[in-house]
């Protein structure tokens, strides 16, 4: 069964510190595979998404994230976090057609001073 | 920005009754979409759209239906309400064809509470 997962539900970062959220999938065939974030009381925001090619991404914001295809990963990172990104990340993967979007439950983020 | 409006952004209404979440878009994407978001379960897809005359169910349908009126505007309605469609609603849109890259290009979301 096609699935995505974000193992921690919610992390806690002191500001300026790196951040790395993670992301498992199974998926039959090749996966398009993205992260979105959600701040409060708005809508989904595209970060990055990897189709092919260099399996490191980089994305808006700073962000970039990893490709493992031997680990069935796609883990989000940033060097330095700032108080702005205190928000809920989304894992999510898509067939080739595009259409088929599975997302994971999401990691919140809280940014501590 | 693909420009996706929801109406409307809040509502709270009684079990039984009928309700309608409208989205419209603006730059003329060919797909549309509806998800449902609940705490701790991600999105889950409702219903979406290809064009006007393709309308295909997705992993939550039951209990929703859906009408696109035309090719910017995509409804979800609830013909009975229940308490366990309380939930925040998105809609959502993307390309197809060779400027398909599956990104999805969401509306500020729906928040529905049902009593």
């Amino acid at each position: 069964a096609q699935s995505v997962t974000q193992p921690d539900i919610h992390i806690t970062v002191s500001e300026g510190a790196s951040l790395e959220l993670r992301c498992n999938y199974s998926y039959g065939a090749t996966p398009y595979l993205f992260w979105y974030v959600q701040s409060p009381g708005q809508g989904l925001q595209l970060l990055l998404k990897y189709f092919s090619g260099d399996t490191l991404v980089q994305g808006i914001k700073g962000f970039e994230a990893e490709f493992k295809r031997s680990q069935s990963s796609f883990n989000l990172r940033k060097p330095s976090v700032h108080w702005s990104d205190a928000a809920e990340y989304f894992c999510a993967v898509s067939n080739t057609g595009g259409f088929k979007t599975i997302f994971g439950a999401g990691t919140r983020l809280f940014v501590k001073a | 920005d693909a420009d996706v409006t929801q109406t409307p952004r809040n509502r709270i209404t009684k079990t039984g009754k009928r309700i309608m979440l409208e989205c419209s878009q603006t730059k003329g994407h060919d797909r549309m979409y509806w998800y449902r978001q609940d705490p701790g379960l991600g999105l889950r897809l409702i219903y979406y759209s290809f064009d006007v005359k393709d309308i295909n169910k997705g992993e939550i349908s039951d209990g929703y239906s859906v009408s696109r009126q035309a090719q910017a505007k995509f409804s979800l309605s609830l013909e009975s309400a229940i308490p366990n469609q309380t939930a925040l609603y998105f809609c959502a849109v993307s390309n197809r064809g060779t400027t398909n890259t599956g990104e999805l290009f969401f509306g500020e979301g729906s928040r529905l509470t049902v009593l």
